[in-house]
């Protein structure tokens, strides 16, 4: 009954490797969002897809790479890890469209460790 | 852009006493607020938001907060914290992006640690 989940729940690889971290809401919302969490658990949002679409891009390198199979779905692609991107990572999901107005349900994070 | 504060990095209470978590924001015009809390090892969770209206919203799990326009604030209050309510707390703004869509903004949070 899990309304957003994530897999998996912790992360522990090389620099330089590829990873990816899935996400799936089974809410019906339309909207999905990865954000990231440092240590000091900051929390700044990384990518949102409406129906698929990318609507929100922030200022994230390129090695990170998200896809939206469908509504339900949104994944997230991290290429050539840096010790940087240890962090949790958290999908969340809305009802309608931008997120700005909307509340967020989000998963229970990834915790990604590269060493 | 917008922006959140929350002062306060880290406030400790007795169980039973009253709790005042502190946000200011900064947006051109009024913006959607929030306030979640993330308990260790969990994601965020929606306590309250405001909108519009009534400028007192009441939240789950006993939590209220007041929009005040002129300072630019959004505080969440609790008559009498329980030691289950020692979790991490983040203010946020819902506000312009690009495209007439909106992005939501979370403050630095507030740890809350409660005391017997």
């Amino acid at each position: 009954d899990t309304a957003v989940s994530q897999t998996p729940k912790y992360l522990v690889t090389q620099m330089g490797n590829d990873k990816s971290i899935k996400c799936e809401q089974n809410l019906g919302h339309d909207t999905m969002y990865w954000y990231k969490q440092d240590s000091k658990k900051f929390l700044k949002i990384m990518f949102s897809y409406n129906n698929k679409e990318l609507i929100i891009n922030e200022t994230v390198p390129n090695r990170f790479s998200p896809k939206s199979p469908d509504k339900a779905h949104l994944n997230l692609h991290i290429n050539s890890l840096e010790l940087g991107d240890s962090a949790v990572y958290f999908c969340a999901s809305s009802q309608g469209v931008g997120g700005g107005a909307d509340e967020q349900f989000f998963g229970p994070g990834t915790r990604l460790t590269v060493l | 852009a917008q922006s959140v504060t929350q002062p306060d990095i880290h406030i400790t209470v007795s169980e039973g006493a009253s709790l005042e978590l502190r946000c200011n924001y900064s947006y051109g015009a009024t913006p959607y607020l929030f306030w979640y809390v993330q308990s260790p090892g969990q994601g965020l969770q929606l306590l309250l938001k405001y909108f519009s209206g009534d400028t007192l919203v009441q939240g789950i799990k006993g939590f209220e907060a007041e929009f005040k326009r002129s300072q630019s604030s959004f505080n969440l209050r609790k008559p009498s914290v329980h030691w289950s309510d020692a979790a991490e707390y983040f203010c946020a703004v819902g506000a312009g992006y690009s495209g007439g869509y909106q992005k939501v903004t979370f403050g630095i949070g507030t740890k809350l640690q409660v005391i017997p």
